[in-house]
């Protein structure tokens, strides 16, 4: 399966301010996923990040808030932006593979103050 | 609303024993089944995936698939303190590869 890294592994920000969240896979993927999860909490997915074209958000998660870019096959970005405390959480992004499975990445643990 | 239940646990058991994780899905339709181990602090991993009906072993685990039931099992045989973690269950309804709805997740405590 492919090696996927993220940046940063964690942060602390305050409130009202914005972060990027890099994902990095060593080989082209079609598939790439953003995923949330919140303390004790399974995965929510937050959408799909497609190349060339606007992500897909699932309900609840808007554009504004969680801005996706996929310039390539090999990279996304995840900003989480005017953060609040309710924003506190895992952040994940996975690729998918040849039977419908994922594979995520170490995650990017976000604490908002 | 498409589901995926499982028992949140903990399940304990002691080293060398058979762990039994269970998980039901709401959605007939579901296509694919995976399990994920994710240890304290740590993103999931993917250990085993089933799609037929029956049994599949791999090395010390086995997925069962019953899709009559719409229940979806892991056994762990020889239990290691090691294996103790949360199994995430997930399950694939079709459609977009995004369509993966993850359970809440077992925890399971191996006791040495």
């Amino acid at each position: 399966s492919a090696v996927i890294s993220q940046k940063p592994s964690r942060d602390i920000c305050q409130r009202g301010t914005s972060l990027t969240i890099q994902c990095q896979v060593d080989s082209q993927v079609t598939m790439m996923f953003w995923y949330r999860q919140q303390p004790g909490q399974s995965l929510t997915l937050i959408a799909t990040a497609n190349q060339g074209s606007e992500a897909t958000y699932e309900s609840g998660f808007v554009i504004d808030k969680f801005p996706i870019s996929r310039p390539n096959l090999t990279f996304s970005t995840l900003t989480v932006s005017n953060m609040s405390p309710e924003d506190s959480s895992i952040y994940l992004c996975s690729v998918g593979g040849s039977v419908y499975e994922q594979y995520f990445g170490p995650g990017t643990r976000l604490t908002v103050t | 609303q498409k589901e995926v239940e499982q028992n949140s646990g903990p399940l304990s058991v002691p080293e060398g024993a058979i762990a039994s994780l269970n998980c039901t899905y709401s959605d007939r339709g579901s296509q694919s089944f995976f399990w994920y181990r994710q240890y304290s602090g740590k993103s999931p991993e993917l250990i085993m995936f089933i799609y037929s009906n029956g049994d599949k072993e791999d090395g010390r685990f086995t997925a069962q698939l019953n899709k009559a039931s719409q229940y979806v099992s892991l056994l762990i045989r020889d239990s290691q303190p090691s294996d103790s973690a949360t199994y995430l269950c997930a399950v694939y309804y079709g459609g977009s590869q995004g369509n993966l709805i993850f359970g809440k997740g077992t925890k399971l405590s191996v006791k040495p």
